[in-house]
């Protein structure tokens, strides 16, 4: 299964942007991109997903970079409700959907 | 819309005693997976079901573990017997239609203890 790796944590300042790094070194052609998050005692959320251009929501934007390698996920105006554990994931078919660690995002007041 | 439904939300047994896990998912979802959440890390699939059909349980631990999802709609997942090292949160997912890329809608879990 293809593999991500991201920052065990990560701090932002309330209401400045946030960039969640993701890189994917080993992603092929028909994986898609995800990003979930999962608030404490909650199980995971979506948030936003893409293949090769970029993608917005009203949750986030996400980049993904030309080779397609890396990923960010940008929340423009970070809030306390923010504060999760995100994680970044590939998923084609022929990977299953595989969450790893992520990254723990702290927002500070 | 109601969200994915799972029940109980938490269950302490002991070990060596089996335990059962419900799901309810989202109305009109054909594709429903159980996860295994261990503390600190995130989520791995036990099984993924497309309709009735089991179609990926290669991570399922078949020697104590089952699951079943009878019409289509709502599943259970069962351990029998329970070890220590089953003590995790089990988490419920759906998406709708089968195959192809699609997002999945979470249950808040439920939190077994074994002690």
């Amino acid at each position: 299964d293809a593999k991500t790796t991201q920052p065990n944590s990560m701090e932002s300042n309330e209401e400045e942007p946030v960039h969640l790094p993701c890189n994917h070194s080993t992603i092929s052609g028909t994986d898609y991109i995800h990003w979930y998050r999962q608030l404490p005692s909650q199980g995971p959320e979506y948030v936003i997903h893409g293949l090769t251009s970029n993608v917005n929501n009203r949750m986030a934007s996400l980049a993904i970079a030309e080779d397609r390698k890396s990923s960010t996920l940008i929340l423009h105006r970070a809030t306390l409700r923010d504060a999760a554990v995100y994680y970044c994931i590939l998923h084609g078919y022929f990977n299953k959907f595989y969450f790893g660690s992520g990254t723990k995002l702290n927002v500070k007041p | 819309e109601a969200g994915v439904v799972q029940s109980p939300r938490y269950k302490i047994i002991e070990k060596k005693q089996p335990v059962a896990f419900w799901c309810n998912p989202i109305s009109g979802h054909n594709t429903l997976y159980w996860y295994l959440q261990n503390l600190g890390q995130g989520p791995e699939l036990l099984i993924r079901y497309e309709n009735e059909e089991a179609v990926d349980d290669s991570q399922l631990p078949k020697d104590r573990f089952s699951a079943e999802r009878l019409k289509g709609v709502d599943s259970t997942l069962k351990i029998q017997p329970a070890e220590l090292g089953d003590s995790a949160v089990y988490l419920c997912a759906s998406s709708p239609r089968t195959g192809g890329i699609h997002e999945q809608y979470f249950g808040p879990g439920t939190r077994l203890t074994v002690t």
